[in-house]
């Protein structure tokens, strides 16, 4: 059975850094592209990140480019993403999600972790 | 930036069909896929590539697309499918584009 897990969540003020983290099982994880996705409170999804199955190419939506950073260890299992600079808009329920391979729908999706930037 | 516009509710009575649309400029060289979400859930693919089913979706959920707009259908809708409802296509410049998103009620 897929089984995508994040962890990390939880308050941090703005400016303030978070790293957040997936744990993947039930599928051969470097066989897979993976992506971030956020929902803000009462809102729709939001795309944020993408890395292919080998670390090699990695995309970022423009509300995040150059303060969040997505990694992967496919050793692991785990998907990362580092969030530095956090602004009050970033507050949302962080999804880790998957796909084959690239522009491919997102297929399994963990339950999420609530990310809360406040002061 | 890329955009998908779907409309924010609708509602259906019991075992009828409820039809969701969204559109969005040149969709129609684009693939399609749509996202059921219930209240505290994470989001579920239902329909990928306009009009195919996952394993485990029940065939009442069906797909397709004219022109530039994509219609997911729920036909002999159930009290448990009362959901938000998301389409999304992927742009070689926006990248995954989500819609706005549509709220179905079961009445």
């Amino acid at each position: 059975e897929v089984q995508l897990v994040e962890s990390g969540g939880g308050l941090v003020q703005p400016g303030g850094s978070l790293r957040l983290s997936c744990a993947a099982s039930g599928f051969t994880f470097s066989d897979y592209s993976m992506n971030w996705v956020r929902q803000a409170p009462g809102k729709g999804l939001e795309w944020v990140s993408y890395t292919s199955s080998g670390s090699i190419t990695k995309y970022y939506a423009d509300s995040v480019k150059g303060r969040f950073t997505i990694s992967r260890d496919n050793a692991k299992n785990s998907l990362y993403l580092q969030m530095n600079s956090l602004r009050d808009e970033d507050t949302a329920v962080y999804y880790c999600a998957r796909e084959e391979a690239y522009g491919d729908p997102f297929d399994y999706w963990g339950q999420g972790t609530l990310v809360t930037v406040s002061s | 930036s890329y955009e998908l516009t779907q409309p924010p509710s609708v509602s259906v009575s019991p075992g009828q069909t409820a039809s969701i649309t969204c559109s969005g400029d040149n969709l129609g060289d684009k693939y399609a896929c749509w996202y059921q979400q219930k209240p505290g859930q994470s989001p579920v693919l239902v329909i990928y590539e306009d009009s195919k089913r996952p394993s485990g979706i029940p065939e009442r959920f069906s797909g397709s697309k004219s022109g530039n707009t994509a219609t997911l259908t729920i036909s002999g809708t159930q009290a448990m499918d009362e959901a938000d409802y998301y389409c999304q296509a992927w742009d070689s410049s926006t990248l995954y584009v989500f819609g706005t998103g549509t709220k179905v009620t079961v009445l």
